[in-house]
Formats: C-alpha cells, sequence, structure tokens
C-alpha cells in the first residue's frame, strides 16, 4: 500500500512570491492534516480537510491555505512568502481524523 | 505557553535496556494521545497510541502509559535496540463527538540514543 506522497521534496522560493504544496493520502483516507516544523516552535498544526472540507484550522496567518479534491489529493498554498516561512512542511493522512495519523516525508521550503 | 511537554531534550540508554520517554500535559480536554518516532529527512512514524479511557497499551517492545489526574504520560520500550535512537514526539487531540479529532498539539520531542 503506496504511504502518504509529498511533492515537491525541496523548495526554493524568493520573498514576496506564493507557492502550492501537494500531497496524496494513503488510499482510502479522507482527513488530511498538515503541519509545519520549524527549529525553534517545533510541530505545528496548520489545518485539517476531510471530505473536501476544512474542519479544523490552527493558529497560523490567512496567507496560510489550502483545499483538498474529491480523490482526498490536498494542496497547502502559501501567499507572499516570509524568510520565517522556511520550514519543513508535513502532510498526515487518517481514514476519519482520529486514528492514528501516517505522515509524509515532507517538503522542505527555504524562502531567500 | 506549551501544552504538550516533553522536558528532555535528550535520553542516552544502553542497547538491552529499559527507555523510559515522559510527556505531560496541560489541557484538560486532550483525551487521545500518540507517539510518534521520527529520522532526521523523514516525517514522523506513528509508534502507538492510547485514548483517555484506558491507562495502558501495549504493542510488542512499546507500551503507553497514562496518568490522567496528573497529567502525564509515558512511554516504555523494552528492551531498548540500537534502531530506536531517533527522535520521539508526544502529540495530544481532543476527540470530537461528530467524528475526527482536533488536529495534534506535539511536544517537542525527545533525542534518544542507544548506546551500544
Amino acid at each position: 500500500k503506496a504511504g502518504v506522497t509529498q511533492t515537491p521534496r525541496y523548495l526554493i522560493k524568493t520573498r514576496g512570491q506564493q507557492v502550492t504544496l501537494s500531497c496524496s493520502p494513503i488510499s482510502g483516507h479522507r482527513s488530511v492534516s498538515w503541519y509545519q516544523q520549524t527549529p525553534g516552535q517545533g510541530l505545528q498544526f496548520l489545518f485539517e480537510y476531510f471530505s473536501e472540507t476544512q474542519r479544523n484550522k490552527g493558529n497560523f496567518p490567512g496567507r496560510f491555505s489550502g483545499r483538498q479534491f474529491s480523490n482526498s489529493r490536498s494542496e497547502m498554498n502559501v501567499s507572499t512568502l516570509e524568510l520565517g516561512d522556511s520550514a519543513l512542511y508535513l502532510c498526515a493522512s487518517s481514514f476519519a481524523g482520529a486514528d492514528g495519523y501516517t505522515f509524509g516525508s515532507g517538503t522542505r521550503l527555504t524562502v531567500v | 505557553d506549551q501544552q504538550v511537554k516533553q522536558n528532555s531534550p535528550s535520553l542516552s540508554v544502553q542497547e538491552g535496556r529499559i527507555s523510559i520517554l515522559n510527556c505531560d500535559y496541560t489541557n484538560s480536554m486532550f483525551d487521545y494521545f500518540l507517539w510518534y518516532k521520527k529520522y532526521p529527512a523523514e516525517g514522523p512514524t506513528f509508534l502507538i497510541s492510547i485514548s483517555s479511557i484506558k491507562d495502558k497499551n501495549e504493542d510488542g517492545r512499546f507500551t503507553v502509559f497514562l496518568n490522567k489526574s496528573a497529567k502525564h504520560l509515558s512511554l516504555h520500550i523494552v528492551p531498548s535496540q540500537p534502531g530506536d535512537s531517533a527522535v520521539y514526539f508526544c502529540a495530544a487531540s481532543a476527540l470530537r463527538s461528530g467524528g475526527g479529532a482536533d488536529g495534534l498539539t506535539f511536544g517537542k520531542g525527545t533525542h534518544l540514543i542507544i548506546q551500544p
């Protein structure tokens, strides 16, 4: 069974640009969550999508947004990038959102 | 304000001995707890979970204990093996009556080093 796939693995962007990250969950999983990992703040919850609806949201500014498609694939978008957005962005999927979440390997975003 | 705390940034244990990783939480709404293991450049790997209706859950070499009154949980690994060397994260969530759960709140992690 294929795991959670995140693309791209690495990305370098310039301040002010926008970026879109992609996540393909495990087949059959309907919940997709996004997390940001930085050395200072650790792993922080961004938002969760379930059946194409945002079900839960963390404490991040509106520049961070996401969506989920009918096949459960999800995208995360960050607009007007700041240097502080440099981080590892992790996607996690689960069947219903309350069982063990399976994480992807992440997308390493560097903002210069 | 950190709602999930792992107060030991690192822990060194001899191979074959027991590793005990600790985690404290402050939010009494948390009722679902998970442990993850993470290697560099990889996403966290789910190890074991426990809901607040239990005080212990076992899976092979891994056992998680939950003390709700103390708002404390621990992960025991017995016996410790070299491949267990990694960063371990404690995470907590609140289950929703309508299904699903709130996003996971993670601790900052404990780097476990298993010495031969």
